[in-house]
């Protein structure tokens, strides 16, 4: 079973705009991460953000976490048709990171 | 790219066969861990390996199995071979066997028929 559930599904933006994608999860985390994935290859690891941080920022890339509505949004300003992929929150707990389903965003040029 | 690779890129299979994957972690890096992606999902973890001993294991039968080498390396092998089995799988190296940032490879695609 997956820990998380992305929203939404798909995302379909204009290039230059912003693309904003929320995480719910279950259970309490020690931290939540975010991950791209190009054409169904390998993922990278995009943010780390722990339970005790409620925003951090890298480049274009922002991400928030309420952990009292055990839940994460992750904005991408100024989309660029390189950020067409599909993005993954992960919870780490333990030993495992437990993923969504993905928000699949495409930019249009 | 992450330093983590995986072979093969592509394997096709019989149903009932069975395959060995192979991760060579990120230098530094002495835990691995292996995920399988069904098409449209998110990954699922299968295990973990910290220095040689599998360190947790997620809701997979038996017939996954793994093994992790004094140089950190490790692999993933499936015996009996079903057709949901067919899937990209992941393999991810860290430092340290707690929650910490993964560096993933590029996968195998498993296909079995």
């Amino acid at each position: 079973s997956q820990q998380g559930e992305e929203d939404p599904q798909a995302l379909s933006i204009q290039e230059g705009e912003n693309a904003t994608m929320n995480c719910s999860y279950k259970t309490s985390i020690n931290n939540l991460q975010w991950y791209r994935q190009n054409s169904g290859r390998g993922l990278v690891h995009l943010i780390l953000i722990r339970s005790n941080e409620r925003e951090k920022h890298s480049g274009r890339l922002r991400v928030t976490l309420d952990t009292s509505k055990k839940s994460s949004s992750l904005l991408i300003t100024a989309s660029r048709a390189a950020d067409t992929a599909s993005y993954f929150c992960a919870t780490g707990n333990d030993y495992k990171l437990s993923f969504g389903a993905g928000t699949t965003v495409t930019v249009r040029a | 790219e992450t330093g983590v690779t995986q072979s093969p890129t592509h394997l096709i299979k019989t149903r009932g066969q069975q395959v060995t994957l192979r991760c060579s972690s990120q230098s530094g890096h002495n835990t691995v861990s292996w995920y399988q992606q069904a098409l449209g999902q998110g990954p699922q973890f299968i295990f973990q390996y910290y220095r040689e001993e599998e360190n947790g294991r997620g809701n997979f039968p038996p017939r996954f199995s793994g093994l992790q080498f004094p140089n950190y390396s490790s692999e993933l092998n499936v015996n009996a071979l079903e057709l949901d089995d067919s899937a990209l799988y992941l393999c991810a190296s860290s430092l340290g066997a707690g929650h910490t940032e993964a560096f993933f490879g590029q996968g195998t695609r498993l296909t079995v028929v």
